[in-house]
C-alpha cells in the first residue's frame, strides 16, 4: 500500500511563531492529500483537501490564512500553522487517497506554549 | 445526512471475548465503509473495509457486517487480545468521488488480560 511519512512527529513552539508540517507520499504520486486535526479523545476533523498544483480546498470554519497548505509536488504537501496560539495545540494528521482508501501519516503533535 | 454515528463510545472486553462496534449512516450515496485502528500518538491504520455489494467481509479475527437496508455496519473482533486495545473509527465515503471520508466519533476499546 501507499506509505506516508509525516514530519515532525512532535513540535513545541512559542505563541506567535509559525510551524511547518510536512507530509510525503513515499511510493505513490498523490494528486490529493488531506489534512486532519484531532483533539484528545475525539474523532478526526477534516481541515482541508490539498490538491497538487492548485489551491487547497478548506472545510467550513477552517481559517485558510492561518492554516496554509502547499502541495507543490506529487509527493509533498505542507501545512503551516501561522501565528500559532495555544488553542492551535492539537494532533495534526495527513492522509493520501490510494486505491484501497486512505493511508494516514503518523501524525504531528503540536504544542504551543 | 453527512453524519456517521458510532457506538459505543467505549468498550471493555475480556481477553478472548468478542468486541462489537456499530456504525450507522444516512447518506445512501456512500459506497465505501472502512474501519481504522488508532493507537495513542499514532495515525489511524486501515483495518478492513467493505462495499455495499456484500453483506460480510472477514479478514483474520476482524469481520465487517453490513446491512444496506438498515444503513448500518459493524466491526466484530473475535478472540479479542490486549494488543487490540486502541481506538477504532468507522468511516464512510463515496469511492468514486473525492475520497472525502466522514468519520465516526470513535470507540475506545480496552481488552483486559
Amino acid at each position: 500500500g501507499a506509505v506516508v511519512s509525516q514530519h515532525p512527529s512532535w513540535v513545541i513552539c512559542k505563541s506567535g511563531t509559525s510551524v511547518k508540517i510536512e507530509c510525503r507520499s513515499l511510493d505513490f504520486q498523490a494528486t490529493t492529500m488531506f489534512w486532519y486535526r484531532q483533539f484528545p479523545k475525539q474523532s478526526l476533523m477534516l481541515m482541508a483537501t490539498s490538491n497538487e498544483g492548485s489551491k487547497a480546498t478548506y472545510e467550513q470554519g477552517v481559517e485558510k490564512d492561518k492554516f496554509l497548505i502547499n502541495h507543490a509536488s506529487l509527493t509533498l504537501s505542507t501545512l503551516t500553522v501561522t501565528s500559532a496560539h495555544p488553542e492551535d495545540s492539537s494532533f495534526y494528521i495527513c492522509s493520501v487517497a490510494w486505491q484501497t482508501g486512505y493511508t494516514f501519516g503518523s501524525g504531528t503533535r503540536l504544542t504551543v506554549v | 445526512q453527512q453524519q456517521v454515528k458510532q457506538s459505543p463510545q467505549s468498550l471493555i472486553v475480556q481477553k478472548g471475548g468478542i468486541s462489537i462496534i456499530n456504525c450507522a449512516y444516512e447518506n445512501t450515496a456512500f459506497d465505501y465503509f472502512p474501519w481504522y485502528q488508532q493507537f495513542p500518538g499514532k495515525g489511524p491504520a486501515l483495518l478492513i473495509a467493505i462495499r455495499p455489494d456484500v453483506s460480510e467481509k472477514k479478514e483474520g479475527r476482524f469481520t465487517i457486517s453490513f446491512n444496506k437496508s438498515a444503513k448500518q455496519f459493524s466491526l466484530h473482533i473475535m478472540d479479542s487480545q490486549p494488543g487490540d486495545s486502541a481506538t477504532y473509527f468507522c468511516a464512510a465515503s463515496t469511492i468514486s468521488g473525492t475520497y472525502k471520508y466522514i468519520f465516526g466519533t470513535g470507540t475506545r476499546l480496552k481488552v483486559l488480560a
